[in-house]
């Protein structure tokens, strides 16, 4: 079963709009969650999260987490036709020095003008 | 510092043969990761190799498989190509510590026909 689910799986919205992306994980060796944004080809960086309740600001993203239930949001203010991505979320599973990312499936967002 | 690169961006193969995707991670970094996107599935890690020695696998079959070479540079071969190998493949490279994350490439686009 999938370990980091992402909701909802699209979403369309206006300019202007606020927005809010879900991500829920389940993993053993948990050491932090990023947000990547996706637009073309490769995903591109936004958020890495590993203390709870400490909110990641840049520009109108932020972003939270929430160790005790597992989840992360990545909300989006004020939302832009540029915005228009799939957003994903990656749960890092550290085993031994070993680094690991599990993605959830993303989350695609519209903004139309 | 220049981005992770690879080659080639597209490609085209039948059935049955095999190819040799390759990855130069950012000038520094030691660890390579791969990950095979497709729609059905997302983004999925295959491997990663850290060091000339892979660190990690994930579970794909055994016609998948990679390498690393004494400059960070990284390649994964596919054997056997099968239609379903029609993906995205992405890189990422790591500078390691607990503040550093992974920075994708490009990918390759590869469509078996």
């Amino acid at each position: 079963e999938d370990k980091v689910v992402q909701s909802p799986l699209s979403l369309v919205v206006h300019e202007g709009d606020t927005v809010t992306l879900n991500c829920s994980y389940e993993v053993t060796n948990f050491r932090s969650l990023l947000w990547y944004k996706q637009e073309k080809k490769a995903p591109t960086f936004l958020f890495m999260l590993t203390s709870s309740g400490i909110e990641k600001k840049s520009g109108r993203l932020s972003s939270i987490l929430d160790k005790k239930e597992l989840s992360s949001i990545l909300n989006i203010t004020a939302t832009q036709t540029g915005d228009s991505a799939i957003y994903l979320c990656a749960v890092d599973e550290r085993e031994g020095g070993s680094e690991k990312l599990v993605f959830g499936k993303g989350t695609k967002l519209t903004v139309n003008p | 510092k220049a981005g992770v690169t690879q080659t080639p961006r597209y490609l085209i193969k039948t059935r049955g043969q095999q190819v040799t995707l390759s990855c130069s991670p950012i000038s520094g970094h030691r660890s390579v990761s791969w990950y095979q996107q497709t729609p059905g599935q997302g983004l999925q890690f295959l491997f990663e190799y850290f060091s000339e020695t892979q660190r990690n696998k994930g579970n794909f079959p055994g016609r998948f498989s990679g390498r690393q070479f004494s400059n960070s540079r990284s390649e994964m071969n596919v054997s056997t190509l099968e239609l379903g190998d029609s993906a995205l493949y992405l890189c990422a490279s790591n500078g390691q510590g607990r503040k550093n994350t992974q920075y994708f490439g490009p990918g390759t686009r590869l469509t078996v026909l």
